[in-house]
């Protein structure tokens, strides 16, 4: 069955950076693209990043762009987000998302991990 | 960015009940339309895609309707597994959601 196991989240400060991963199996990970999805208690679900399956085409929401980067290592089967710059409006759980093809416009979630939480804090 | 706009924001229902809830897009996403189901704790859950189509495993007591800007939700007889926060995703552009819809027992 489809696994996703996100790690690396913690408490950091203002202005630092983190860099999260994501373990996919259960599925050929070079086949999906994948997605970041953040969720904040107070402002719900807001979609962060996709990458397509070959990892050479990516896009950002406007609140990340030039800060956070994503890339991926099919070899492992891993997903990553480099997040740099860190504000504490970026605090939330963050959710690794699977969708159902490979390129960037695929964007229907149909797995997600368990998330990992970032708390950004002076 | 489309808006999507959930209501009610809590839903108090009785066992065997059937609850519906609405989710409206500030422009039209076709029938790009996803249902997620978020139990406390855990990572939301594709129910529904399409506005319309269930997920294999998915009980059939969940329905989904609508396209265009105007979507529900519905439940035909609410059991206390059903209990979590159920969200709307648009799909027709770069994701949005709505803000959430909790649903709890009577």
């Amino acid at each position: 069955q489809v696994q996703l196991v996100e790690s690396g989240g913690g408490v950091v400060q203002p202005g630092t950076s983190l860099r999260l991963s994501c373990a996919a199996s259960g599925f050929t990970f070079s086949r999906h693209g994948m997605h970041w999805v953040r969720q904040d208690p107070g402002k719900g679900l807001e979609w962060v990043a996709v990458i397509s399956d070959d990892g050479s085409n990516e896009f950002y929401a406007d609140s990340v762009k030039g800060r956070f980067t994503i890339s991926r290592d099919n070899s492992k089967n891993t997903l990553y987000l480099q997040m740099n710059s860190l504000r504490t409006e970026d605090t939330a759980v963050y959710f690794c998302v699977k969708t159902d093809c490979g390129n960037i416009g695929c964007k229907l979630f149909d797995y997600w991990g368990q998330g990992t939480l970032v708390t950004v804090s002076s | 960015d489309i808006q999507m706009t959930q209501s009610p924001s809590t839903l108090s229902a009785s066992v065997g009940d059937r609850v519906t809830i609405t989710c409206r897009a500030s422009q039209s996403v076709s029938r790009w339309l996803a249902w997620f189901q978020q139990r406390p704790g855990k990572a939301p859950q594709l129910l529904i895609q399409q506005a319309s189509s269930l997920q294999s495993g998915v009980p059939s007591r969940f329905s989904g309707r609508g396209s265009g800007t105007e979507f529900t939700l519905s439940i035909s007889s609410l059991q206390p597994d059903d209990v979590a926060t159920y969200y709307c995703q648009q799909y027709h552009t770069y994701p949005t959601f709505g803000g959430g819809t909790k649903v709890e027992i009577k």
